[in-house]
Parts: C-alpha cells; structure tokens; sequence
C-alpha cells in the first residue's frame, strides 16, 4: 500500500517562530488532506490539498502532487498551535492512509 | 464542531465483550468512515460506507463489523475485545465518494479501554 512519511516527528519551538510540516507519499493520490490533533484528542481538518496551495490565517499548504510531497506552513506560531499534525491521503481504491504524525510544541 | 456526532464519548469494559459504536454524519454527507487510533499502531482506516453500501475496506479485523443505516448513522461493533483493541474510534464523514475528492469531517471520537 502506500507509504506517507511525516518530518520531522517532532517540533519544539518558540512563540512567533514559524515552521514548515513535511508530507511525502509514495504513490498517485487523490485526495490530501491535513489535521490539528488537538490536546483533547479532537481532529480538526485544517486543509483539503491534492495539489496547489490554500491560505488559512496564519497557516497555508503547498501539495506538488508530481513530486509526492506536501508542506504546511505555520507562522508566528501560538501555544495553542500545540499537538500533532497529521498529513492524510486517498487514492482512487477509497482507502486513507495517516502519517505518523508531527508533535507541535509551542513554548511561550 | 465539525457536526459529525459520535456516542459513547467513553467506554470501559472486559475482554470478551461486544460493544457498539455509533456515528451520526453532518447533515448532507453519505460517506461515513471508521478509523482507529491507537498507541502503537497510529491513525488507521478501519471501513467506509457510503449511502448504506461498503464502500472501501481498510484494516479492520474480522471480529470487527460495521453498518450504515437507511437514516446514514453507522455503527461499529466490536465482538471477543481484547487488550489491544483498547483505543481512540473515530468516525469522519463527507459529502459523496465517487472520486475520493472531498473533505472529511471528523466527530469527537470514542475513548475504548478494555480491561
């Protein structure tokens, strides 16, 4: 099946520093989306990007689909940014497959 | 809010039971989904119906089965629970299936422990 690869697993940084999420797959998809696991469990969707870049406040996403990876970009980070971000793909067989994940930790 | 509701919030109980998990979509969405979260093995992709119908089979084991009624809520049983079944469930829906091009939406999860 395929593979999706998150970097780094791990992220310590202070408030107002940016940060990019890296996302690579090993396969076509068609269907990528990323997620906040937020301290309470709950998965918020923050983008649905199979290809392109989208802007959401202080957070955007980059997906190059020819290349297999996709990036999300954090700035002028906040606490509450806190938590792991999961990168999510589908292919046409209607499976999901999650990375790992990487554990945001926004120190004031 | 992501409107997709998912009841028990917890669940505690003994291996060899059954339980019975439920998910009700937001409202429009014919796909339902079922994931497992655990420890060890990460976020994975249990099963997803869309209008009533399986629509795609992830890892979900065989003492595992789900159902998505004429009223699109879905259930997921758990039968002969063991230790390792202990686990986040979550439920996710979105709007139709036909392509895989559409955003899920997941609910609160179900916290499982069996003991």
């Amino acid at each position: 099946g395929i593979q999706v690869e998150q970097s780094p697993p791990d992220l310590i940084l202070q408030e107002g520093a940016n940060s990019t999420l890296r996302c690579n797959f090993s396969d076509s998809v068609n269907n990528l989306q990323w997620f906040h696991q937020n301290p309470w469990g709950q998965l918020i969707n923050l983008f649905y990007i199979p290809s392109g870049t989208k802007q959401n406040g202080r957070l955007s996403a980059t997906t190059v689909a020819t290349e297999r990876y996709s990036l999300l970009y954090i700035s002028s980070s906040q606490t509450t940014d806190s938590g792991v971000y999961f990168c999510a793909v589908r292919t046409n067989a209607g499976k999901s497959t999650f990375g790992d994940g990487t554990t945001l930790t926004v120190k004031p | 809010d992501s409107g997709v509701t998912q009841t028990p919030k917890h669940l505690i109980t003994a291996t060899g039971q059954r339980v019975t998990l439920r998910c009700s979509p937001r409202s429009g969405d014919l796909s339902v989904y079922w994931y497992q979260q655990s420890l060890d093995q990460g976020l994975q992709f249990l099963i997803q119906y869309y209008n009533g119908e399986e629509r795609a089979k992830g890892n979900i084991l065989e003492r595992f089965s789900a159902q998505q009624f004429p009223d699109l809520h879905s259930e997921l049983n758990l039968s002969s629970l063991e230790l390792g079944d202990s686990a986040l469930y979550f439920c996710a829906s979105s709007v139709a299936t036909e392509t895989a091009q559409e955003t899920q939406y997941f609910g609160p999860g179900t916290r499982l422990l069996v003991l």
